[in-house]
């Protein structure tokens, strides 16, 4: 099964300030269609997962434009350029393009 | 708007089984493809299974054997018959599109004697 490392697993951080989170494949994510299915979500504290990027870049409706995607390959980061209160939670990164698909380990978003 | 609501989680006792249902609404359920996705306690996620638009089923290796995921396109609903159950397989279990799009609130299982 492709191994999703996540980096780093727990990161708090400063209301304003930007977060960012990594996610390296253990192989390559491009589908032989050409595409990445790479997805990210988000996991609030008693409530069910919600994608907010799918293949790598492109945000889900209603998603702030803080929230960027970005990689290739088997190396991708989610941004976060200003952090505000409802973005606490856990980060998965998750690939679709080899089966079974697989998460990340997540990454534990705080407010210091 | 997309709606997933699953049912059918319970307290079973090791060997025993389990079914599942997801009832869908909001898109084309009958050309979506779904999945059955699991958090055990404190844990992360884990994709389960899934089944296609033309019924093609694909699982995990955990599960391989001892699980059945279906759907009713009539009915709009996905189902996972779980058999054999395990300790190892208590955890909330997630309906959703297979691309991560959607997510129901998740139904609980607990497998313990």
């Amino acid at each position: 099964d492709v191994v999703l490392t996540q980096s780093p697993l727990s990161l708090p951080v400063t209301l304003g300030q930007p977060a960012s989170v990594s996610c390296r494949s253990s192989q390559s994510l491009v589908n032989r269609n050409g595409k990445t299915y790479l997805i990210w979500v988000r996991q609030r504290p008693g409530q069910s997962p919600r994608r907010l990027i799918y293949e790598v870049s492109n945000r889900d409706s209603g998603v702030p434009d803080r929230f960027s995607g970005s990689g290739s390959g088997s190396d991708f980061t989610l941004k976060i350029s200003r952090v505000e209160a409802e973005d606490v939670g856990v980060y998965y990164c998750m690939q679709g393009t080899h089966w079974p698909p697989t998460f990340g380990q997540g990454t534990k978003v705080e407010i210091k | 708007e997309v709606h997933l609501v699953e049912s059918g989680g319970d307290l079973a006792q090791p060997g025993g089984s389990l079914r599942l249902s997801c009832a869908a609404s909001g898109f084309t359920f009958s050309g979506s493809s779904m999945a059955w996705v699991r958090q055990g306690p404190g844990k992360g996620l884990e994709w389960v299974a899934t089944i296609s638009q033309d019924g093609s089923e694909y699982y995990v290796d955990s599960i391989k054997g001892r699980f059945t995921i279906s759907r009713d396109n009539a009915k709009n609903s996905l189902y996972l018959q779980m058999d054999s159950l395990r300790v190892e397989d208590t955890a909330v279990y997630y309906c959703a599109t297979s691309g991560g799009g959607n997510w129901g609130r998740g139904t609980m299982v607990t497998v313990s004697s």
